[in-house]
């Protein structure tokens, strides 16, 4: 089964600088791979998908981005980060192409933008 | 469009009493449909789905759901809760057209001592 690693944890950041979060995924291949983000009103909302290298679907635009450089990684940027950026976002991953398949997520990462 | 609604912010239960999470969705096609279990500051665990067949899925931890097709509804239950039970439960659906999972807003189930 897949293993779904968060990096980092925790993440404390000032307004107005940029960020990295990344997600690895072990023991898959061809993942599909989500990035959502729950703010503290606990929904939950979905900010980018991939279904290979190189292939981001954005659900909602706004100050962030993704990228998959790699089969099983996922990163989540942003260039300049605002207040509202701040919340508990979650990498997840299912199986491709088969929309019964059960996705997993991540331990998450907080972050904090003051 | 596909959406799934929660309409119980909390639930509060005595443990050893039964428990129940309500969840009604919305969906073109034949539903799939999932629960989803967070703890604070964790990732969502799956707890279990129902994709066709038997109508009581059973899954981790004690829980089942039932699914009900003619009053789309997809409820999550236990004959007798723990404390530990005590967590957020994400109700989510998917259809045959869409790639993606629609979360409901999430229940906070409350087991008290």
């Amino acid at each position: 089964s897949q293993t779904i690693h968060q990096w980092p944890a925790t993440l404390v950041q000032p307004v107005g600088s940029p960020l990295s979060l990344e997600c690895t995924v072990e023991g898959t291949s061809n993942p599909n791979l989500y990035w959502y983000r729950q703010a503290a009103g606990r929904g939950l909302q979905l900010l980018f998908y991939s279904v290979g290298i190189g292939q981001i679907s954005s659900e909602v635009p706004q100050n962030l981005s993704a990228s998959r450089p790699q089969d099983r990684q996922f990163i989540l940027s942003s260039k300049k980060l605002l207040l509202s950026d701040s919340g508990f976002y979650l990498c997840a991953c299912d199986r491709d192409a088969q929309l019964r398949e059960t996705q997993y997520f991540g331990p998450g990462t907080r972050l904090l933008v003051l | 469009a596909q959406s799934v609604a929660q309409p119980e912010d909390q639930v509060n239960v005595a443990e050893g009493n039964p428990l129940t999470v309500k969840c009604t969705y919305s969906v073109s096609g034949n539903p799939y449909l999932f629960w989803y279990v967070q703890y604070p500051n964790r990732g969502l665990q799956f707890l279990l789905k129902y994709i066709t067949g038997d109508n009581l899925v059973k899954g981790s931890y004690g829980f089942e759901a039932e699914f009900n097709k003619s009053q789309t509804s997809f409820h999550l239950k236990k004959p007798s809760a723990l404390v530990s039970d005590s967590a957020l439960y994400f109700c989510a659906v998917r259809d045959a057209r869409y790639s993606t999972l629609t979360f409901g807003k999430g229940t906070m189930l409350l087991v008290s001592p």
